[in-house]
C-alpha cells in the first residue's frame, strides 16, 4: 500500500508568480484535502475534493484553486503569489464514508518560499 | 479567531513519567476531537480521537479526556518514551466533517 506523496519537496518562487503543487493519494482513497501550515502555526484547511468536485473550502481567496483527477491525485494552484503564501503545504487523503471515521492520512508536505 | 487553542508551545517531561498536553476550544458545535503527532520532515499522523458523547478514550499508552462543560481536552501519555518527542496538534471538527481545525501545536521533549 503506497502512502500519500507530494511533489516537489521544496520550491522557491517570486511574488506575482504562479505555482502548482501535486499530491498522490493513498491507494483506495477518494478524497483529498489541502492545508497550509505557516511557521509556528497549525495546519489551516484550504479546501477538499471528493470525486473530482470541490467539497468544502476554508477561508482562502480564489487565487487558491485545485483539481482532483480520476485517479484521485490532486493539484493545488496558487496564482499571484504573495510573501505570506510562504508555508508548508500539506495534502491529506481519506476514504469518505458516511458515518465513518474518515481518518486523514497526510503527505510530508511541500515547503514553498516566496521571495 | 482561533477556535482550537494550545497554550503551551513546548513541554519537557522525564522519560517514564506522564506527559499531559492540554487543549481548549471555543466552538460548541465541535463534536469530534483528534490528536495528531508530527515529526520533522513528515506530515502529521493520526494518534487518537474522541467523540463528544464520550469523556474518555484510551489506546495503549495514550488517553484523551474531554470536558465539554469546560471546552477542554487533554492527551495523557504514560509512560513517556523518547520516541514520543514530537509536535502534537489538537484538532476538532463538526459532524466528523473532513474540515479539521487545528491548534498551533505543542512541542513535547522527552528527557532521558
Amino acid at each position: 500500500e503506497t502512502g500519500v506523496t507530494q511533489s516537489p519537496t521544496h520550491l522557491i518562487k517570486t511574488r506575482g508568480q504562479q505555482v502548482t503543487l501535486r499530491c498522490s493519494s493513498q491507494s483506495g482513497h477518494n478524497t483529498v484535502s489541502w492545508y497550509q501550515q505557516a511557521l509556528g502555526q497549525g495546519p489551516q484547511f484550504i479546501f477538499q475534493y471528493y470525486r473530482e468536485e470541490e467539497n468544502g473550502r476554508g477561508n482562502f481567496p480564489p487565487r487558491f484553486s485545485g483539481l482532483q483527477f480520476p485517479n484521485y491525485s490532486s493539484e493545488l494552484n496558487v496564482n499571484a503569489l504573495e510573501l505570506d503564501d510562504s508555508a508548508l503545504y500539506l495534502c491529506a487523503s481519506s476514504l469518505l464514508v458516511t458515518g465513518g471515521l474518515n481518518e486523514q492520512f497526510f503527505g510530508p508536505g511541500t515547503r514553498l518560499t516566496v521571495l | 479567531d482561533q477556535q482550537v487553542k494550545q497554550n503551551s508551545p513546548s513541554l519537557s517531561v522525564q522519560e517514564g513519567r506522564i506527559s499531559i498536553l492540554n487543549c481548549d476550544y471555543t466552538n460548541s458545535m465541535f463534536d469530534y476531537f483528534l490528536w495528531y503527532k508530527k515529526y520533522p520532515a513528515e506530515g502529521p499522523t493520526f494518534l487518537i480521537s474522541i467523540s463528544s458523547i464520550k469523556d474518555k478514550n484510551e489506546d495503549g499508552r495514550f488517553t484523551v479526556f474531554l470536558n465539554k462543560s469546560a471546552k477542554h481536552l487533554s492527551l495523557h501519555i504514560v509512560p513517556s518514551q523518547p520516541g514520543d518527542s514530537a509536535v502534537y496538534f489538537c484538532a476538532a471538527s463538526i459532524n466528523r466533517d473532513d474540515k479539521i481545525i487545528f491548534g498551533k501545536g505543542t512541542r513535547l521533549h522527552i528527557l532521558p
